[in-house]
């Protein structure tokens, strides 16, 4: 099952503590993305990379930081200044749109963290 | 903004019947649109895109830009298309970043 690894499935937080979400991709996708899922809310964006070391914030940053050093990863860590983490974490990549390739094929997604704060 | 709505959070229908999943959006530019499924205990998967104007599992899509709307069809329903689905517009001018609605949970009763 190749494609997109997320680690771990389950991830416990203490209140105050920092954790860090793994995200990797052997696709070659240039694009990577954090999406949080709540329940009957859908899937919202928390940030985005087109590329190796630039990042965008979403819609729902506040709280979340990432990093993008290497093409294949993209870590997420949720801070304790994030005042509801309790959620089901998505990454996902696709290839990237640019000038000459206008169209998106789409994502691939990653099995999901499910973050609860104990 | 974008903005995608998934009018009915839960649909359900018996096996053979047909089925129509609702999608509206709202984008001011031209409008790239998916489906993304996913089944219980998998991950979530693109089911197909609009762009691509194809058929898959048996499933449909047109977009209608008069209407706003990307409706996803299947004439005879399976059990097996039981699932939770997604609609979801991506955003040519801002690196590919999707918006999506708040799924559908589709349950095909035999």
């Amino acid at each position: 099952d190749g494609g997109i690894t997320q680690s771990p499935k389950y991830l416990f937080r203490k209140e105050g503590q920092n954790v860090t979400l793994s995200c990797e991709q052997n696709l070659n996708h240039d694009a990577m993305y954090w999406y949080r899922q709540d329940p009957g809310q859908g899937l919202r964006l928390i940030y985005y990379s087109q590329i190796v070391n630039d990042f965008q914030k979403g819609d729902i940053a506040e709280g979340y930081s990432v990093s993008r050093e290497k093409k294949e990863s993209f870590p997420l860590t949720v801070t304790s200044a994030q005042k509801n983490p309790t959620a089901f974490y998505l990454c996902a990549s696709s290839t990237s749109m640019s000038r000459d390739s206008p169209v998106s094929y789409g994502y691939t997604f990653g099995s999901g963290t499910r973050l609860t704060v104990v | 903004a974008q903005r995608v709505t998934q009018p009915e959070k839960l649909l359900s229908v018996f096996k053979g019947a047909p089925v129509e999943l609702k999608c509206n959006y709202s984008y001011s530019g031209s409008p790239e649109l998916f489906w993304y499924v996913q089944y219980s205990r998998q991950r979530l998967q693109l089911l197909l895109r609009h762009i691509s104007r194809e058929s898959i599992k048996g499933f449909t899509a047109d977009l209608n830009k008069g209407e706003t709307s990307f409706h996803l069809k299947k004439p005879f329903a399976q059990e097996e298309d039981s699932a939770m689905y997604y609609c979801a517009l991506n955003n040519c001018r801002e690196a590919g970043k999707s918006t999506f609605g708040d799924g559908t949970t589709l349950t095909v009763k035999p």
